[in-house]
């Protein structure tokens, strides 16, 4: 089955711990994209990778790093996450770099910072 | 820069009434695309419409039809004999050929649909 998935789906951590958060595609897309979903503020992206090895920042890439070493693979990491990161984050992936294509996205990982 | 404006934040409507929801957009591409998403109860986003800028053909799917007028720069979302299932939040979008081919999520209306 064709899926975006991501791992875990629900995380609570505290102040400073480094965490990651994991993202895969089986579709072969080129491009995969992270995304941050806030009451009243819609989706915005954070990074996002047209290729491997090829990745750049997003409309909120503060506090951010991410990694693009498999073409299937795009991780989301968080060195020292704050209380303002709580949030519900999306990876997403499209066949092609231009925008014309559909993003798919993944199920969500709900991400508590206390 | 684009913008989407999605004014409604909820609407509540009882089943079968037909309902719409609005989106604004702006940009100054000449080449653009325009994005319908849900997002039911369960979270994930689900991919419903995509429309290119020089495509103003209304369109049709089932309940769901879409209105794209760009002399209004607006392009429009009605749900014909509204079902429980519907209930959800929807999301316009928008992205541009250029440079990051992020999508500009408008803010979200959240429909309900009472039985």
């Amino acid at each position: 089955e064709a899926q975006v998935t991501q791992n875990p789906r629900y995380l609570i951590t505290v102040t400073g711990k480094k965490l990651t958060v994991t993202c895969s595609q089986n579709m072969n897309h080129e491009y995969m994209s992270w995304y941050r979903q806030d009451p009243g503020l819609g989706l915005r992206q954070i990074y996002y990778s047209m290729n491997v090895e090829v990745t750049d920042k997003g409309d909120v890439p503060e506090g951010y790093k991410v990694s693009r070493k498999e073409k299937r693979n795009f991780p989301l990491i968080l060195e020292s996450p704050s209380p303002n990161q709580t949030s519900l984050y999306f990876c997403a992936s499209s066949l092609g770099r231009g925008a014309s294509y559909e993003q798919y996205f993944g199920p969500g990982t709900r991400l508590t910072v206390t | 820069a684009q913008k989407v404006t999605q004014a409604q934040t909820e609407i509540s409507v009882v089943e079968k009434e037909d309902v719409t929801l609005d989106c604004v957009y702006e940009t100054r591409d000449t080449t653009y695309y325009l994005f319908w998403y849900k997002q039911p109860p369960s979270g994930e986003l689900v991919f419903l419409i995509r429309r290119n800028s020089f495509d103003e053909q209304n369109e049709i799917s089932g309940r769901y039809s879409w209105n794209f007028q760009k002399s209004t720069s607006s392009f429009n979302f009605t749900i014909t004999a509204s079902q429980v299932v519907d209930s959800a939040v929807y999301f316009c979008a928008s992205s541009m050929d250029t440079g990051r081919r992020a999508l500009t999520f408008g803010s979200g209306t959240r429909l309900q649909v009472q039985p």
